[in-house]
């Protein structure tokens, strides 16, 4: 089991690039979280996914959009990175309650 | 506002000693409780979590917690610390809708020699 990954592990984008951080698990969960990590504000919640087929914004959605595209993946884009995106990434999953994280993306936004 | 408050940033201690990481809860976050451990450059590990019962948890790594509902607390503690240790450590709560996590904004923890 590989549990959650994440592609790609680090990332270097220039203001106004688009891109797709990949996440998928292989614990046959219902739920998925993309959050963000920033020095001192700890992790805050993007979107979520609670099943195939639905998503739900969280605290911080702004400038992402997300796709759950099968049970096992869930994808979070960048249309027009800014500085401000400028963060580790992680996504997770869950059945009920406890949540596993994936290893993160490290995102530089010039 | 639904919120998790880990009261220090930063501990510092010497290999050996007791640690306690505080944290606290806001009365609209649900009592279901994390710690989360963070090593630099790493994701994150579950160390224990109350979901209900005994209100003194024990995790991995000799971590221990104790869930206090009248002081809405869930302090993470452990007898003797390693250099090992030194990590970030996550507080967090699942939110009264069930639907994520809320967390607190971490504790370093620097164990010294």
């Amino acid at each position: 089991n590989a549990g959650v990954t994440q592609t790609p592990k680090f990332q270097v984008l220039k203001t106004g690039q688009s891109m797709t951080l990949q996440c998928a698990q292989d614990m046959n969960h219902n739920s998925m979280y993309w959050y963000r990590q920033d020095p001192g504000m700890g992790l805050r919640l993007i979107y979520y996914s609670a099943s195939e087929g639905t998503t739900d914004k969280g605290e911080v959605p702004n400038g992402y959009n997300v796709s759950r595209l099968n049970k096992r993946e869930f994808s979070l884009r960048l249309e027009s990175a800014a500085p401000s995106q400028t963060s580790v990434y992680f996504c997770a999953s869950s059945e009920l309650i406890e949540q596993f994280f994936g290893p993160g993306t490290r995102l530089t936004v010039l | 506002a639904q919120s998790v408050t880990q009261l220090d940033s930063q501990v510092p201690v010497f290999e050996e000693a007791p640690v306690e990481l505080r944290c606290n809860y806001s009365s609209s976050v649900s009592v279901y409780l994390f710690w989360y451990v963070q090593y630099p450059n790493q994701g994150l590990q579950l160390l224990l979590k109350y979901l209900s019962g005994s209100t003194l948890v024990k995790g991995i790594n000799g971590f221990e917690a104790e869930f206090n509902k009248s002081q809405t607390s869930f302090h993470l503690r452990k007898p003797s610390v390693h250099i090992s240790d030194t990590a970030e450590y996550f507080c967090a709560g699942l939110n009264q809708a069930g639907t994520a996590l809320i967390f607190g904004k971490g504790t370093t923890l620097s164990v010294s020699s």
